[in-house]
C-alpha cells in the first residue's frame, strides 16, 4: 500500500521560507524510473505543479518558481523535502506531494498525500 | 496560469453520460505528450482515473473512459451516479514550459 504524508508549518509569514516534508512508504525512492513530485492547490483554484525529483537525483522545477525552491531526498529516511522562499500570501494553498511510478504510468501521479494547507499571512 | 482549459462545470441527471474537455496546444497535448486525469472528491486528495490517454488503474470502474484527439483530451463519464460528483483535472507535459501542466479543472454535478 502507497502512502504518503506531508508536514509543514500550517502559517507562515511573507519573506519566510517554507519547508515542506513528504514522507512515503510503499515504494522505493530508489527504484529507477520512480519520482516524487510536489502539486499545490490555492483555495478555489486548479492544481500547480511545483516540482519533482527522481530516484536518480534529477531534479525538475516549474520555470515560473524555479529561484524560489529547492527539492532534495533522503531515500534512507524516506522523505522527500521541498523548500519554497521568500513566500507570499499568494502562496497560501494545500501542499501535496505525489508518487510518480514512470514506467507504464508515464508521467501521472498515482499516489497522492492527503495534503498540508500552509497560510501565509503576517 | 494553467495552459490546459477544461470547461468550469459539467452537469447530468444520474445514469446519463458527461464528457469533459481538455484543451490544450502544440506543445503540450498536440506534441504528443499523454494526457492523464484526476478525481478529487470534496475535501479529499486527488485520485489518477486516467493515465497515458485511455488506461484506467486498477480498481477505477470502466464508466470512466478517456480519449485524446489533436490538441484536445476528453474524459467521459457514462452511467453517472451521486458519488461522481467532484472536481476532475487533466495533466500533462508542456515543452515550451518544461514542466508539467494541470488543467483548471471541472466541477461535476449529478442533478
Amino acid at each position: 500500500q502507497i502512502t504518503l504524508k506531508e508536514s509543514s508549518p500550517t502559517l507562515v509569514k511573507p519573506t519566510q521560507t517554507l519547508t515542506l516534508t513528504c514522507t512515503f512508504s510503499g515504494f522505493s525512492l530508489s527504484t529507477s524510473g520512480v519520482g516524487v513530485g510536489w502539486i499545490r492547490q490555492p483555495p478555489g483554484k486548479a492544481l500547480e505543479w511545483l516540482a519533482l525529483i527522481y530516484w536518480d537525483d534529477d531534479k525538475r522545477y516549474s520555470p515560473s518558481l524555479k529561484s524560489r525552491l529547492t527539492i532534495t531526498k533522503d531515500t534512507s529516511k524516506n522523505q522527500v523535502v521541498l523548500t519554497m522562499t521568500n513566500m507570499d500570501p499568494a502562496d497560501t494553498a494545500t501542499y501535496h506531494c505525489a508518487y510518480r511510478p514512470g514506467s507504464n504510468y508515464g508521467a501521472a501521479f498515482l499516489g497522492w498525500g492527503q495534503g498540508t494547507l500552509v497560510t501565509v499571512s503576517s | 496560469q494553467s495552459v490546459l482549459t477544461q470547461p468550469p462545470s459539467v452537469s447530468g441527471a444520474p445514469g446519463q453520460r458527461v464528457t469533459i474537455s481538455c484543451t490544450g496546444s502544440s506543445s503540450n497535448i498536440g506534441a504528443g505528450y499523454d494526457v492523464h486525469w484526476y478525481q478529487q472528491l470534496p475535501g479529499t486528495a486527488p485520485k489518477l482515473l486516467i493515465y497515458g490517454n485511455a488506461n484506467r488503474p486498477s480498481g477505477v470502474p470502466d464508466r470512466f473512459s478517456g480519449s485524446q484527439s489533436g490538441t484536445s483530451a476528453s474524459l467521459a463519464i457514462t452511467g453517472l451516479q451521486a458519488e461522481d460528483e467532484a472536481d476532475y483535472s487533466c495533466q500533462s507535459y508542456d515543452s515550451s514550459l518544461r514542466g508539467y501542466v494541470f488543467g483548471t479543472g471541472t466541477r461535476v454535478t449529478v442533478l
